[in-house]
C-alpha cells in the first residue's frame, strides 16, 4: 500500500524564520494531498491540501509545492509563531476515502 | 461546536477487561474512522466504515472490533484489552466522495495497565 514519508522528523527555528517541510509518497495512483496540523494535546486539524493536477497552493503563510513526477510535496511555512509550534503532517489518498499518514514533523518556534 | 467528539477522554483499563470507545459526528458524513497515535508512527488506521451497518479493516485490525450502529455513531471495541494496546485513539469523519478531508475528534487517551 502507500507509504508516506516526511522529513525532517523535528524543527526548531526562531519565530520569524521560514521553515521547509519534505514529503514523499510511494502510490502513483494517489490524487490528493491534504495537510494537517496538530497542536501539543489537541485534535488534528486540516490546514491545506493539493490535487494532483495542480503544481502549486498558496494560504496565508503556508505554500504548498507537488511534483508528480518526483512524487513529492513540500509545505512552505514563512513568518513563523509560536503559535505554528505543533506536528505537521502529510498524507496522500487515491481517492478511495483512504487517507495514509505520514509520521509527522515536529515544529518548535521559539520567541 | 465540535463535529466530532469522543468519549471518554482518558481511559484506565485493566489487561483482559472489555473497552469501548465512543464516537459521534454531526457532519452527516458517510465515512468514519478510527486511527492510533504512537510515538514515532504517526497515525495508524485500525477500523473504518462507509455508512451505517459497514465496517472494514484497516492496517491494524488485529484486537479490535468496530460497530456503527448509524451514521452518527461509530465504536471501537478492545474485546481483551492488552499493554500494547496503550496509545491515543482518534476518531474522524469524512465525506464519502473521493479526495475529501477528514475531520477528527479531539481523541481519547487509553491506558492498559
Amino acid at each position: 500500500g502507500e507509504q508516506v514519508e516526511q522529513l525532517p522528523s523535528s524543527l526548531i527555528v526562531q519565530e520569524g524564520a521560514s521553515v521547509l517541510i519534505n514529503c514523499s509518497y510511494t502510490d502513483s495512483a494517489s490524487v490528493y494531498f491534504p495537510w494537517y496540523k496538530q497542536e501539543p494535546g489537541k485534535r488534528l486539524q486540516f490546514i491545506i491540501d493539493i490535487r494532483s493536477n495542480m503544481e502549486r497552493k498558496q494560504t496565508q503563510r503556508l505554500t504548498l509545492l507537488f511534483d508528480k513526477k518526483t512524487k513529492h510535496l513540500s509545505l512552505h511555512i514563512t513568518a513563523t509563531q509560536p503559535g505554528d509550534s505543533a506536528i505537521y503532517f502529510c498524507s496522500a489518498s487515491t481517492g478511495n476515502n483512504r487517507i495514509f499518514f505520514g509520521d509527522g514533523t515536529q515544529l518548535v518556534v521559539k520567541p | 461546536e465540535a463535529a466530532v467528539t469522543q468519549s471518554p477522554r482518558n481511559k484506565v483499563a485493566v489487561t483482559g477487561g472489555k473497552v469501548t470507545l465512543s464516537c459521534n459526528q454531526t457532519n452527516n458524513h458517510n465515512n468514519m474512522y478510527w486511527y492510533r497515535q504512537d510515538t514515532g508512527h504517526g497515525l495508524r488506521l485500525i477500523h473504518y466504515s462507509y455508512g451505517a451497518g459497514s465496517t472494514e479493516k484497516g492496517d491494524i485490525p488485529d484486537g479490535y472490533k468496530a460497530s456503527r450502529p448509524s451514521q452518527e455513531n461509530f465504536s471501537l471495541i478492545l474485546e481483551l484489552a492488552t499493554p500494547s494496546q496503550t496509545s491515543v485513539y482518534f476518531c474522524a469523519s469524512g465525506d464519502a466522495r473521493g479526495g475529501a478531508e477528514q475531520f477528527f475528534g479531539p481523541g481519547t487517551r487509553l491506558t492498559v495497565l
